[in-house]
């Protein structure tokens, strides 16, 4: 799998944007960027993937960059129920095999 | 629409017995993978399976097993439990055996614990 390196922690305020970032330098051409999250206990949750345009749905905002070696994930009004460990996977090599790293820890608070 | 159920939630074990936990993916979906978590390891691959075959396999012991039904449903089996076993067992399911732009939903997990 194309590594990924991400920010251990960040923080963000009730009702503001969260961008987190992720650094993919050497994923490939075909390799899709996947976000999921964590919330203490329960099962990762799927977010959002891309290949290379930006992507929108319910949860968030997936912003990759032209040369597709980073991406952000936006949550655009973030409550305190978005605090998760994010992770950014790009799996690679077929399979239903997703690599997790140490993830971002988001906190949201009031 | 269900989402990933398994069974049990929670359970508790002895060393040395044996536990088989179950997984029945979103229906439609035929691939199912699994997942241990550990405060330690953090979140790593158990092994994939496919039209009840397995397909990929991450870097476990033997005493880790698992099958697949014709109804894509999925068990594993962990024999001679350690200590070490005790975590969250992570069941996750997709309609394409591949990650080619693929979504891949997570059940909420079984917790094993050993004593």
């Amino acid at each position: 799998d194309a590594k990924t390196t991400q920010p251990p922690s960040m923080d963000c305020a009730e009702g503001r944007a969260a961008n987190l970032p992720c650094n993919h330098s050497t994923i490939s051409g075909n390799e899709y960027v996947y976000w999921y999250r964590q919330i203490h206990s329960q099962g990762p949750q799927y977010i959002i993937h891309g290949l290379k345009n930006n992507e929108t749905n319910e949860m968030a905002s997936l912003i990759i960059t032209e040369d597709r070696k980073s991406s952000t994930l936006i949550l655009p009004h973030a409550t305190l129920r978005d605090t998760a460990v994010y992770y950014c996977i790009v799996p690679s090599g077929g399979y239903n095999k997703l690599i997790f790293g140490a993830g971002t820890r988001l906190a949201v608070h009031p | 629409k269900a989402g990933v159920t398994q069974t049990p939630r929670y359970l508790i074990k002895t060393r040395g017995q044996q536990v088989t936990l179950s997984c029945s993916p979103i229906s439609g979906h035929r691939s199912v993978s699994w997942y241990q978590q550990t405060p330690g390891q953090g979140l790593q691959f158990l092994f994939e399976y496919f039209s009840e075959t397995q397909r990929n396999k991450g870097n476990f012991p033997g005493r880790f097993s698992g099958r697949q039904f014709s109804n894509s449903r999925s068990e594993m089996n962990v024999s001679t439990l350690e200590l070490g076993d005790s975590a969250l067992y992570l069941c996750a399911s997709s309609v394409q055996p591949d990650t080619s732009g693929n979504t891949i939903y997570f059940g909420e997990g079984s917790w094993l614990t050993v004593v």
